[in-house]
């Protein structure tokens, strides 16, 4: 199984928005809707920032969004913070009851 | 609140056997909405999926480690096990023990601190 697409690097300046992309396959992101994005910190483990394409667990902040078009995922940061700078991964099930993450992608605040 | 601790050798030799324990503490293992996975993470690269297992002991593995992987489940004893055969350098990895939720799509929403294995001679 492939790993699913993302931009190695995003960056953006404080207070606007970006988006980051996962492009999967009819097998994965298209074939169901169970993507998941991980934020993570160097040295640290990976946090669940959304589920369920674009459900945030309690306690993630609403500037984290999540949507789907097709084999394609994406998550938005609205009102970028210092603090968003970190690594993010998507993930999502298969149709083969396994799980598949993207390479991930190094957000970098300006 | 639940938290995961991963345990076991940090140095392995080529060739020989990785095995690993995850203890689950604040809530039972034995839950019918949760899978209990194994994720490792090469030294600056992504996340790679080893395999999830319920705890009736169904398992799930990633097709390219299947040969040389058991995930194990203890649920008397709310633990879980990794075990993975003849190891290379490739296997260097942080691992992490985490949740995986049905009710949350599938999600990994509890992980564990991660463990550093090095596989060298």
């Amino acid at each position: 199984q492939s790993a699913l697409t993302q931009p190695a690097s995003v960056s953006g300046s404080p207070g606007q928005s970006i988006t980051i992309s996962c492009i999967g396959t009819s097998s994965d992101i298209g074939g169901y809707n169970y993507v998941s994005w991980y934020q993570q910190y160097p040295g640290k483990a990976p946090k669940l920032l959304i589920y369920d394409v674009s459900s945030r667990p309690s306690g993630v902040s609403n500037r984290f969004s999540g949507s789907k078009s097709g084999d394609t995922a994406s998550l938005t940061i609205s009102g970028l913070q210092a603090e968003d700078e970190a690594d993010y991964y998507c993930s999502s099930y298969t149709i083969r009851s396994t799980v598949l993450f993207g390479g991930g992608t190094k957000v970098t605040v300006l | 609140q639940l938290q995961l601790q991963e345990s076991g050798p940090g140095l392995v030799k080529p060739s020989e056997t990785l095995s690993l324990t995850c203890t689950v503490s604040g809530g039972p293992i034995g839950s019918s909405s949760y899978y209990w996975a194994w994720i490792r993470q090469p030294p600056g690269k992504t996340l790679e999926w080893i395999g999830n297992i319920y705890y009736t002991g169904r398992t799930d593995y990633n097709p390219s480690l299947r040969s040389r992987v058991t995930i194990s489940v203890d649920t008397s004893m709310d633990h879980f096990s990794l075990s993975l055969n003849s190891v290379t350098a490739a296997d260097t990895a942080v691992y992490y023990c985490a949740r995986l939720g049905i009710i949350v799509g599938y999600g990994l929403d509890v992980w564990g601190q991660g463990t550093t294995v090095t596989v060298s001679s």
